[in-house]
């Protein structure tokens, strides 16, 4: 069965402070990783899609990699704007087109 | 649309209803996915839309669910003799099929929060 495992659950940060939120999963065959951001009453917006071990992709502030256990969501300066949860999916072989879901890492950037 | 749009926002009914939520994905998306998420957990898996194919329906939580997508667009999820223990946040997704974009990525609609009462 695919599961996906994030942590921390919670992290707090001061403005500035880089860190990165992990995400372990198992799946047979990989197909893809994703990332998403999911801010207080709204619906998740997707990120990245990664889709190969060494992988890596970024946006603004955000740095996304893949290894063949683990991905990580780098975070390089936070600004108070990045406080939202970000949830880490993945899509495997024997799922149609579904993803699986982690539980999520809610991050809080205090300015 | 530009997005997906997902109708009631907000929707409170007494137990034992029923309740029909409703889906317009973006125009041309030929994936359909309904998710629901629970306070503070994970997005649960409940169905999936792929153009004509039959729906993939494993994560429906009982028979008391179930959905529909017509013309390929719209789609309802309807829950029968509502219980307690179905209040959540229905999410939406469409995408287009994979290998179809780089990045094959969902977007999700807002959601709709159900609470039974």
């Amino acid at each position: 069965e695919d599961q996906v495992t994030q942590s921390p659950e919670a992290l707090r940060l001061q403005e500035g402070e880089s860190s990165s939120l992990n995400c372990s999963y198992t799946v047979s065959g990989l197909r893809g990783l994703f990332w998403y951001r999911q801010d207080p009453g709204k619906g998740p917006e997707f990120l990245f899609t990664l889709y190969s071990a060494g992988e890596e992709k970024e946006k603004e502030r955000l740095k996304a990699t893949l290894t063949k256990k683990e991905s990580f969501l780098h975070i390089t300066a936070p600004k108070p704007e990045d406080s939202a949860t970000y949830l880490c999916a993945v899509w495997g072989s024997s799922n149609t087109g579904k993803l699986i879901f982690g539980q999520g890492t809610t991050l809080q950037v205090k300015p | 649309g530009a997005g997906v749009s997902q109708s009631p926002s907000n929707k409170v009914t007494e137990k034992g209803k029923d309740v029909e939520l409703r889906c317009d994905p973006i125009s041309g998306h030929t994936a359909l996915y309904w998710y629901r998420q629970s306070l503070g957990q994970g997005l649960e898996f409940l169905i999936y839309f792929q153009g004509n194919s039959a729906p993939d329906k494993s994560g429906l939580p009982s028979d008391r669910f179930s959905a529909e997508r017509t013309g390929g667009s719209v789609s309802t999820l309807t829950i029968q003799r509502t219980q307690q223990e179905d209040s959540a946040v229905y999410l939406c997704a469409s995408s287009l099929a994979y290998g179809t974009s780089d990045d094959y990525g969902y977007t999700f609609g807002s959601g709709t929060r159900l609470t039974v009462v």
